[in-house]
């Protein structure tokens, strides 16, 4: 059984561009959900995706927009970056249904110059 | 707003040395409370789920416990590698994990 992973481990970018982080789901879970993590603080949520269809948002602006696919994997995609957005964003998969636990990847640390 | 306070904020102790994390929550109609560990640059790593008062939870040398209001971690007779981060998380209705600030716990050999 694998577990979630993340891509890219690490990224630089500008302010003003655009950056989309991917996500492959543990096997056998459906649902995906992604958080940002700022230094020092807890996960806040970004989205959830659940059947290819966004599932429940969180306060974050369109800019922050995402994608599920057939097989389970997703992406998050940011446009028009900002310094604030530097953090690790983390995707987190479960099973539809025990959606309580939540298993994390390793997270992408976006930096934002 | 669902609302989740940890305390301590940071935590040192001597291996050996038992104590216990707390986890304060505010949300109406609690789903679960969940449990984590992260390590510096990584992602959480699931510990419980606790879903009702009086629930318990055991593993290895951690063991968490459930109230209306809040939510404990004990630590007994901690080792170094029990040195993370701990985060609680609340889930209500709808689809978001709402997380407290995490108790960042330094055990010194």
């Amino acid at each position: 059984e694998t577990g979630v992973t993340q891509s890219p481990t690490h990224l630089i970018k500008t302010r003003g561009q655009q950056v989309t982080l991917r996500c492959s789901s543990q096997s056998g879970h459906n649902t995906v959900s992604w958080y940002q993590q700022a230094l020092g603080q807890g996960p806040q949520f970004i989205f959830q995706y659940y059947r290819e269809e966004e599932n429940g948002r969180g306060n974050f602006p369109p800019r922050f927009s995402g994608l599920q696919f057939p097989n389970y994997s997703s992406e998050l995609n940011v446009n028009a970056l900002e310094l604030d957005d530097s953090a690790l964003y983390l995707c987190a998969s479960s099973e539809k249904g025990r959606d309580y636990e939540q298993y994390f990847g390793p997270g992408t640390r976006l930096t934002v110059t | 707003e669902d609302q989740v306070t940890q305390s301590p904020e940071a935590l040192r102790l001597q291996e050996g040395e038992s104590s216990s994390l707390n986890c304060s929550y505010t949300v109406s109609g609690l789903r679960g409370l969940f449990w984590y560990r992260q390590d510096p640059g990584k992602g959480p790593e699931f510990l419980f789920t606790l879903y009702s008062a009086g629930e318990e939870k055991e593993k290895e040398r951690l063991k968490a416990t459930l109230t209306k209001k809040e939510s404990f971690l004990h630590i007994t007779a901690p080792k170094p590698e029990d040195s993370a981060t701990y985060l609680c998380a609340v889930k209500a209705a709808g689809n978001k994990l709402t997380f407290g600030g995490g108790t960042r716990v330094l055990v010194k050999p």
